[in-house]
């Protein structure tokens, strides 16, 4: 059974660092990789998603990068911002298209 | 563009009573799945459907019941609910009707309590 691990589950950073986020799983047969961002009392946001053959995607100051062999992703933020604090959440997506979501990674970007 | 549209934002129901979440989306997306969030237990799948017409069971499907009779409307219903059932509620839908090979568009939730 598919099991996805997000750490740590919170992490609290001053404004302008470079950060990275971590995600991992445990059977490789993963069709892609999503990374979400949920902020309170909202839905989530699809951020980006890796296709199975691919090795990272980019968009903005984000970037994420897959490992299937050793079934781990990270997401990179950099010069993070006071606006990038929510809860990101990676999902690997199975050969019969389903998600499975990690727990989550609760940021907080101080000013 | 509206997305993904739930309502309501929030529902208190007394144990027993049933209720229906609505879900509608308007990007013509084949694919609609309804999902629960629990602290500690992350997003967990309840029902899907590939198109109008086709519903399965996702990974904790028990007490819900989903129809999907138009491409655009995906309602969860709650026969009978129960305390267990307390959650924050979130449809999401995708172009494809694997779901998960395209990105996932989410609805805002629906917070529903069962006392």
């Amino acid at each position: 059974k598919q099991e996805v691990t997000q750490i740590p589950a919170a992490l609290s950073v001053p404004e302008g660092e470079n950060l990275v986020l971590n995600c991992s799983f445990t059977d490789s047969a993963i069709y892609n990789l999503q990374w979400f961002r949920q902020d309170p009392g909202k839905g989530l946001t699809s951020l980006l998603l890796i296709q199975s053959s691919q090795r990272e995607q980019t968009s903005g100051r984000l970037n994420a990068s897959l490992d299937k062999s050793s079934g781990r992703s990270t997401l990179y933020i950099a010069a993070s911002q006071p606006g990038d604090s929510a809860t990101y959440l990676c999902a690997v997506v199975n050969q019969g298209g389903k998600l499975i979501f990690g727990q989550g990674t609760e940021l907080s970007v101080k000013p | 563009n509206a997305g993904v549209t739930q309502t309501p934002k929030f529902q208190v129901l007394k144990t027993g009573q049933s209720m229906t979440l609505q879900c509608a989306q308007d990007m013509n997306h084949e694919y609609m799945s309804w999902y629960r969030q629990d602290p500690g237990m992350g997003l967990r799948l309840i029902h899907y459907s590939v198109g109008a017409g086709i519903t399965d069971q996702g990974e904790v499907p028990n007490g819900y019941n989903v129809s999907r009779s138009t491409t655009e409307d995906f309602p969860l219903r709650l026969l009978s609910a129960a305390p267990s059932q307390t959650s924050v509620y979130f449809c999401a839908s995708s172009y494809s009707r694997t779901g998960g090979s395209k990105k996932l568009f989410f609805g805002s939730g629906t917070q529903l309590s069962v006392l």
